[in-house]
C-alpha cells in the first residue's frame, strides 16, 4: 500500500521569496511521483512529475521537486514566488508497476503568497 | 477537445434525495475515476473504472454507484444523500498507454446536502 504524507497543511510567504513545500511518502514496490496545483474554484492540474532519470524535475511555472530515494521524499521548490502561485498543492504517487492510473494523494499544502 | 467535463457546477440537495452528478471525457481514455475532496483531507478516491462494463471501489464507496456503458460516459449516482456527502467532486481520466501516469481532471462538482 502506499501513503503520502505532506508536512505543512499550510504555508504563508512573501512575494520574491523562496519557498520549499514537504512530501514524503511510503510504498512498498516502486512509485512514480507528482505534484498537482488547485487554483481556487478549480480542478487539478499536473505541475510536474517524477517517473525515472534525474531526480530533479522541472515543471510549469519555475517549479521544480527533487527525488530522494533513501529518504522517501520529493519536496517542491521555487525560488522566487509570485502572488499568482497562491494554491493548494498536492503530492501523489501511482505504483509503477500497475497498469492502473489510480493516485494516493497527501492532504495538500495550502500555499498562501503575501505582498 | 473539451477534456474532462463535469456537470452540475454547483448543486444542493435535501437529505435522502438521490441525484447523479455526470462526468464525460472526449480522449478516448480507459481509466476514470471518481474522487471527493474534503478540507484537511485531500482527495479520496470513491469508485474508478478500467474501462466500459468494468468498476471497482475506492476508499470511500458507500453511499455512491456507478456504471461505465461506454468509454466515455462516467456519472457517480448518490443513492440517498446525506449530509456527510457535502463536499466537493472530481472526476479525473487517463489512458492505459505510455502516459498512463498522467491523469486529467475535471473542473469539479460542489454538493451541499441539507
Amino acid at each position: 500500500a502506499q501513503s503520502v504524507t505532506q508536512l505543512d497543511s499550510q504555508v504563508p510567504v512573501f512575494e520574491e521569496a523562496p519557498v520549499e513545500l514537504r512530501c514524503n511518502y511510503s510504498s512498498s514496490v516502486s512509485v512514480y511521483l507528482f505534484w498537482y496545483v488547485q487554483y481556487p474554484n478549480q480542478g487539478l492540474q499536473l505541475l510536474l512529475k517524477y517517473l525515472s532519470g534525474s531526480t530533479l524535475v522541472k515543471g510549469i511555472n519555475g517549479f521544480e521537486a527533487e527525488f530522494n530515494k533513501s529518504q522517501t521524499s520529493f519536496h517542491l521548490r521555487k525560488p522566487s514566488v509570485h502572488i499568482s502561485d497562491t494554491a493548494e498543492y498536492f503530492c501523489a504517487v501511482r505504483n509503477r508497476g500497475s497498469t492502473l492510473g489510480r493516485l494516493y494523494f497527501g492532504r495538500g499544502t495550502q500555499l498562501t503568497v503575501w505582498p | 477537445n473539451a477534456g474532462v467535463t463535469q456537470t452540475p457546477k454547483f448543486q444542493v440537495l435535501k437529505t435522502g434525495q438521490s441525484m447523479t452528478l455526470q462526468c464525460a471525457q472526449d480522449m478516448n481514455h480507459e481509466y476514470m475515476s471518481w474522487y471527493r475532496q474534503d478540507p484537511g483531507m485531500g482527495l479520496r478516491l470513491i469508485h474508478y473504472s478500467v474501462g466500459a462494463g468494468i468498476t471497482d471501489q475506492g476508499e470511500v464507496p458507500n453511499g455512491y454507484n456507478v456504471s461505465r456503458s461506454t468509454t466515455e460516459d462516467f456519472p457517480l449516482r448518490l443513492l440517498s444523500a446525506a449530509p456527510s456527502q457535502t463536499s466537493v467532486y472530481f472526476c479525473a481520466s487517463s489512458s492505459s498507454g505510455p502516459r498512463a501516469y498522467e491523469q486529467y481532471f475535471g473542473p469539479g462538482t460542489r454538493l451541499t446536502v441539507t
